[in-house]
């Protein structure tokens, strides 16, 4: 069964770096997204991705943070300096349709930790 | 403001014990209502899609159901491998919106 994956599992970065977390989505999907849960919370959208654009963000994603579909598989989501309040799990997500009522399917996962 | 909140925040139950889940919403426009388990740290697995209020699925041991404000799940005699955070989502436009989700613990 297609699934979504993500590298790397778990990232440890100090205060201040990038970092570039990194999905590869379902192959015959055409919507992508990334979300976060910070420990003992919900989770939380960042942004949705489709037709190489971002089609929505919510505050979160302010400009510390961008994504890209380098190439016809991968999927990254790039901290330019990161924080310590932005240490949590993300999870990428991927969807046949985006606009209607379609089912997203979520990966395992990156555990960023910032130091 | 559109929001989802589930109760209750945790729920123990014994292995046979059945019991239901609830995740009330508030939205602007509902274009779809998901469930997903979750596992300690591992990503969302899909459960279920509702569209509509009526409608039902079932899936083994758990069935959903829709109304215009809130979606149950019910687990019918749980095994403890059904321990799990449930979570509920709400999808307005693209994006989900999530609950703060059930954490099930099923004991033999």
């Amino acid at each position: 069964e297609p699934e979504v994956t993500q590298t790397p599992s778990h990232q440890v970065t100090q205060m201040g770096q990038e970092v570039i977390l990194r999905c590869v989505p379902i192959s015959n999907h055409l919507y992508f997204y990334w979300y976060r849960q910070i420990l003992g919370q919900k989770v939380e959208f960042l942004v949705s991705f489709y037709n190489n654009e971002i089609s929505e963000k919510s505050e979160i994603f302010d400009d510390q943070f961008s994504v890209e579909r380098p190439d016809g598989s991968n999927f990254t989501l790039k901290i330019r300096s990161t924080k310590l309040e932005d240490s949590a799990m993300y999870f990428c997500a991927s969807s046949p349709r985006g606009q209607t009522s379609y089912e997203q399917y979520f990966g395992p996962g990156t555990r960023l930790t910032v130091t | 403001e559109d929001q989802v909140t589930q109760s209750p925040e945790a729920l123990r139950l014994q292995e046979g014990e059945s019991s239901s889940l609830n995740c009330s919403y508030t939205v602007s426009g509902l274009r779809g209502l998901f469930w997903y388990r979750q596992d300690p740290g591992k990503g969302p697995e899909f459960l279920f899609t509702l569209y509509s209020a009526g409608e039902e699925k079932e899936k083994e041991r758990l069935k959903a159901t829709l109304t215009k404000k809130e979606s149950f799940l019910h687990i019918t005699a749980p095994k403890p491998e059904d321990s799990a955070t449930y979570l509920c989502a709400v999808q307005p436009g693209g994006n989900l919106i999530f609950g703060k989700g059930t954490k099930l613990s099923v004991k033999p």
